[in-house]
């Protein structure tokens, strides 16, 4: 199985701040890398698919990024409702791994 | 608007089988390659399984293989994952999700059922 390394696992912040979250592959996956919002108690949400396409409906200010086998989500001014638990996703190979997901705290 | 309503959740004791299901509407179900992903409670997500558009290809996790059977009925517009053996482990939320055509993510997701596997 592909294995995603995803950095940090937790992250304090404040309202106005650009968040920066990285994911690894432990092999090539090209551009088959997703990103995914959950909030408490509530279904994750897609905010990126193929690395850097922004899903319909998605705030501009989310952004995705490949190199390589680096991936990086980037929120570029954090607003009151980004606060939640984030996930990169391999879709390149079955399973679909997630990666351990990075929890944005206000700061 | 797209809708995906899991349903068949509950407590379980290990070893004893239960069925969710998950009931799409509001886009045509039969065009979307369908998925099972669970969550342990405070963990990640894990996707355990999927099934394509005609039901021809299941793909299971080694975690599920040989005790979880995915299905589907077009007609019904409903996906479903029966559950058998079920072990403490299993005890999560499960999420239906879709898949779009020509694309690999999980852009739509149900709001999930609680199973729970304890004596």
């Amino acid at each position: 199985d592909i294995q995603m390394t995803q950095s940090p696992s937790s992250l304090s912040a404040s309202v106005g701040d650009r968040v920066t979250i990285s994911c690894r592959a432990s092999r090539s996956i090209s551009n088959y890398l997703n990103w995914y919002q959950q909030k408490p108690g509530k279904a994750p949400k897609l905010l990126i698919y193929a690395a850097s396409n922004l899903q319909s409906g998605v705030p501009s200010r989310f952004s995705g990024s490949r190199s390589g086998t680096d991936f990086t989500f980037i929120i570029s001014s954090l607003q009151p409702d980004d606060f939640a638990t984030y996930y990169c996703q391999q879709s390149y190979s079955s399973p679909g791994t997630f990666g351990q997901g990075t929890k944005v705290e206000i700061k | 608007q797209v809708q995906l309503v899991e349903s068949g959740g509950g407590l379980v004791k290990p070893g004893r089988s239960l069925r969710i299901s998950c009931a799409a509407s509001g886009f045509t179900f039969s065009d979307f390659y369908m998925s099972w992903i669970r969550q342990a409670p405070g963990k990640g997500l894990e996707h355990i399984s999927y099934i394509s558009t005609s039901g021809t290809t299941k793909y299971y996790a080694d975690s599920v293989r040989g005790r979880f059977t995915i299905s589907r009925d077009n007609a019904k517009n409903s996906l479903y994952l029966q559950m058998d053996s079920l072990r403490a482990e299993d005890t999560g939320i499960y999420y239906c999700a879709r898949t779009p055509a020509t694309r690999a993510d999980l852009d739509y997701w149900g709001q999930g059922t609680l199973v729970t596997v304890s004596s």
